[in-house]
């Protein structure tokens, strides 16, 4: 029943490696978005998704990019990464334009 | 650009005392205002928003905030704290019928400690 969920929840890895992250939501809506939480718990917009179609893309480097097989699913691959990739990483969808629920987050940790 | 200021970074409220947690906004266009908690480990929930109509809204967990166009504010409101309040909480501001594809503009977040 979880409205938005996403896997791993934790996710420890060494500098250099490729990881995924996977966000599914069952809320039938038409937008999604991946949100950064940095150590001092400042949130940020990455990216979002409208129906399959990249919206925005806000200053990330192109080590991030992310992928919507459907509209129920928006996943964020990450390359090559850094310490500074540590944090955590929130997903959300909303309708198109409305309030946005989010996902219970997935603590990265660079090594 | 849009942007939200928290200026308390840190509240500390004695259980069943009164609270008030501070926000702010700066944007060009009729804001969309959200209050989301963030309890420790956990993802964020969504506490009240406001669209339009009614300036003082009420959300889930007993809370209200009240708009005020003229400060630029959205202020908080808990008339009495119960342990379980202690968490994060986060202002955000959206353009659209609540934050639209452009995302959401958070606040820095304020830290609320309980005090028995």
């Amino acid at each position: 029943d979880t409205a938005v969920s996403q896997t791993p929840k934790y996710l420890v890895t060494q500098m250099g490696n490729d990881k995924s992250i996977k966000c599914e939501q069952n809320l039938g809506h038409d937008t999604m978005y991946w949100y950064k939480q940095d150590s001092k718990k400042f949130l940020k917009i990455m990216f979002s998704y409208n129906n399959k179609e990249l919206i925005i893309n806000e200053t990330v480097p192109n080590r991030f990019s992310p992928k919507s097989p459907d509209k129920a699913h928006l996943n964020l691959h990450i390359n090559s990464l850094e310490l500074g990739d540590s944090a955590v990483y929130f997903c959300a969808s909303s309708p198109s334009r409305g309030t946005q629920y989010f996902g219970p987050g997935t603590r990265l940790t660079v090594l | 650009a849009q942007s939200v200021t928290q200026p308390d970074i840190h509240i500390t409220v004695s259980e069943g005392a009164s609270l008030e947690l501070r926000c702010n906004y700066s944007y060009g266009a009729t804001p969309y205002l959200f209050w989301y908690v963030q309890s420790p480990g956990q993802g964020l929930q969504l506490l009240l928003k406001y669209f339009s109509g009614d300036t003082l809204v009420q959300g889930i967990k007993g809370f209200e905030a009240e708009f005020k166009r003229s400060q630029s504010s959205f202020n908080l409101r808990k008339p009495s704290v119960h342990w379980s309040d202690a968490a994060e909480y986060f202002c955000a501001v959206g353009e659209g019928s609540g934050g639209g594809a452009d995302g959401l503009t958070f606040g820095k977040g304020t830290h609320l400690i309980i005090q028995p």
